[in-house]
């Protein structure tokens, strides 16, 4: 069974950082892209960022472009989002998905506020 | 980046009756499109993929079609657990873009 657990959720000032980890099991790992989407409180899904799986390439949203950067630690099982520059609109909940997105996690809250 | 214009952005519809959902793209993404299901407070569950292929376990009465621009999610004979709200998803281009939404409620 597919599984992703994400942590690293937290409130933070803004300007602050904070770096989310994406736990993946049941697949192989290696051979998958992972994603990042978030959703805003009663907003709709907004795609944020990706990673091929050997982590050679990484795809970003205009919106997190420059301040946001993924990685994956294949020995580890494991994605990061290291956020940095944090604003409110980047308060959401976020997910992290399996290639197609035909897989997620539960997803970990992010607030920014002080 | 792609833009995807989901419409409309809400309905409402009865138990029994077909609706569609469409979505267009600002430019050609052949069929890479997928359609998700989200119910308040759960994670989005894939339906569609690849613009009309069914994903493993979904019912057959959602469907999928369009290439190119034009795509649309078709729900024959709406169930109570419908009721939701959907996503059409463009994987052609980095980065991913979904579209608004389109809440189904209950009429």
């Amino acid at each position: 069974e597919v599984q992703l657990v994400e942590s690293g959720g937290d409130l933070v000032q803004p300007g602050g950082s904070l770096r989310l980890s994406c736990a993946a099991s049941g697949f192989t790992f290696s051979s998958f892209a992972i994603h990042w989407v978030r959703q805003a409180p009663g907003k709709g899904l907004e795609y944020v960022s990706g990673i091929s799986s050997n982590g050679g390439s990484t795809y970003y949203a205009d919106s997190v472009k420059g301040r946001f950067t993924i990685s994956r630690d294949n020995s580890k099982n494991t994605v990061y989002l290291q956020m940095g520059s944090l604003r409110g609109d980047d308060m959401a909940l976020y997910s992290c998905a399996r290639g197609g997105l035909d897989g997620w996690g539960q997803g970990t809250t992010v607030t920014v506020s002080s | 980046d792609i833009q995807m214009t989901q419409s409309p952005s809400a309905m409402s519809a009865s138990v029994g009756d077909r609706v569609t959902i469409t979505c267009r793209a600002s430019q050609g993404i052949s069929n890479s499109l997928a359609w998700f299901q989200q119910h308040p407070g759960k994670v989005p569950k894939r339906l569609i993929y690849a613009a009309s292929s069914l994903q493993s376990g979904a019912p057959s009465r959602f469907s999928g079609s369009g290439s190119g621009t034009e795509f649309s999610l078709t729900i024959n004979g709406l169930q109570p657990e419908d009721f939701a709200t959907y996503y059409c998803l463009q994987q052609n281009n980095y980065p991913y873009t979904f579209g608004q939404g389109t809440k189904l409620e209950i009429k």
